[in-house]
């Protein structure tokens, strides 16, 4: 069954260095996703991304934050200068066209100190 | 209001036990609305779409009430596998997901 795949599964960085989270979403899907999950509290959307461009963003996804799809597989998000505020599991989504459904990876633990 | 409200629970159940969620949205959180599955520090795992005239799967059957803007799940015989948090889950408008706090299910021997 495919499935997203997102890369690395845990980083530690110290605050005020750059990221970049790395997800590989399922192959036939066009519609694709960054959520956070700070511990202990609900998944928060941040971006989707259709077509080479950012469909929509939250109040979270500010300037510190952009997000890539540098070739036909890989979508990334980068935070340019991370705060400790940060910290969160951070999940990629996709989904196919026109079907509602989004299907997360495993996530990505980001730890800033 | 919160756009999608849950009771956090826990739920504590023996095997084989009946239990039902629900779950209150706001108009924000109206397009659709699943329900997912969250192990301990997992990804959300679609558990289910809710149809407006409702569905089963299986053990598990889901209730949507427009009228009351007010979604359910039902587990039947309850495994211990089924522990895990419920989330309730609505796509708004731009078809971004709004997620509930939560429900967690724990489901004892």
């Amino acid at each position: 069954e495919p499935e997203v795949t997102q890369t690395p599964s845990h980083q530690v960085t110290q605050m005020g260095q750059e990221v970049i989270l790395r997800c590989v979403p399922i192959s036939n899907h066009l519609y694709f996703y960054w959520y956070r999950q700070i511990l202990g509290q609900k998944v928060e959307f941040l971006v989707s991304f259709y077509n080479n461009e950012i469909s929509e963003k939250s109040e979270i996804f500010d300037d510190q934050f952009s997000v890539e799809r540098p070739d036909g597989s890989n979508f990334t998000l980068k935070i340019r200068s991370t705060k400790l505020e940060d910290s969160a599991m951070y999940f990629c989504a996709s989904s196919e066209p026109f079907v509602y459904e989004q299907f997360f990876g495993p996530g990505t633990r980001l730890t800033v100190l | 209001r919160k756009e999608v409200e849950q009771d956090p629970g826990p739920f504590n159940v023996p095997e084989g036990a009946t239990v039902a969620f629900n779950c209150t949205y706001s108009n924000s959180a109206s397009q659709s609305f699943f329900w997912y599955r969250q192990d301990c520090r997992k990804e959300p795992k679609l558990l289910m779409s809710v149809y407006s005239s409702g569905n089963e799967d299986g053990r598990f059957t889901a209730q949507l009430n427009r009228a009351s803007q007010y979604i359910s799940l039902l587990i039947r015989d309850s495994k211990l596998s089924d522990s895990a948090t419920y989330l309730c889950v609505g796509l708004d408008s731009s078809y971004k997901l709004i997620f509930g706090s939560g429900t967690r299910l724990l489901v004892r021997p």
